[in-house]
């Protein structure tokens, strides 16, 4: 069975200082995908980031950045320079196949992480 | 761009009630998908459909039933409803069944049943 683990339940920080957000995930898949949402307030999922288990290289979105170790398991997410807006609750997804013929699958969530950006 | 719309973002029920929820995409997605959101638990799915018809059980079925009469509405259906189905409701879609596949979800639902 799958895991997503994301230790923090919430986190505070003062707007402009940078937040790591962490995500520790368990497969035996091969082949897996990683996923980030963000929940604002208004309760929307947001799609912002998907990443395949062959893919390392860390990615960069304005702000925005991750990194994926394969090694750890881990697929965290950076927030440089935080601003109000940044305040949601962030989720860490793996996409699992559930079975072959239908190629049916889900994601599977962890807990979220709320953050609270301060002015 | 990618939509999709819940029939309701609050609602009010008393338990026993029969309860609609309506999920609608218009992006021709083959897969939809019903998840309950609640406090310290993440999202959980209930069901799935991956074409017009087809139902799959998710993680949480029971309590539940869906509909899928027409590629692009799905329909969350709670035949006696109970307290413990307060919570919020999210329905999402994706383009193909493939596990790549990015999930786009609509703004929720908060039902609560008294």
């Amino acid at each position: 069975a799958q895991k997503v683990t994301q230790a923090q339940t919430e986190i505070s920080v003062v707007e402009k200082e940078d937040v790591t957000l962490d995500c520790v995930y368990e497969t035996r898949d091969t082949t897996y995908y990683l996923f980030w949402y963000k929940q604002p307030p208004s309760g929307e999922l947001v799609f912002l980031i998907r990443r395949n288990s062959f893919d390392e290289q860390n990615e960069i979105s304005g702000r925005y950045s991750w990194n994926f170790q394969k090694s750890t398991s881990s697929f965290n997410f950076t927030i440089t320079a935080s601003q109000v807006v940044d305040s949601a609750v962030y989720f860490c997804a793996l996409s699992e196949t559930l079975y072959s013929g239908a190629g049916s699958y889900q994601l599977t969530f962890g807990k979220g992480t709320k953050l609270s950006v301060i002015p | 761009d990618v939509k999709v719309t819940q029939s309701s973002r609050y609602l009010v029920k008393r338990t026993g009630e029969k309860v609609f929820l309506e999920c609608v995409q218009d992006m021709d997605h083959e897969n939809m998908f019903w998840y309950r959101q609640d406090p310290g638990l993440g999202l959980r799915l209930i069901y799935f459909s991956y074409d017009v018809k087809m139902k799959e059980k998710g993680d949480i079925p029971e309590g539940y039933s869906v509909s899928r009469e027409k590629k692009e509405r799905f329909s969350l259906i709670l035949e006696s409803a109970s307290t413990n189905q307060t919570s919020m409701y999210l329905c999402a879609s994706s383009l193909l069944v493939r596990e790549e596949e990015t999930q786009y979800f609509g703004p929720g639902t908060r039902l609560l049943v008294l």
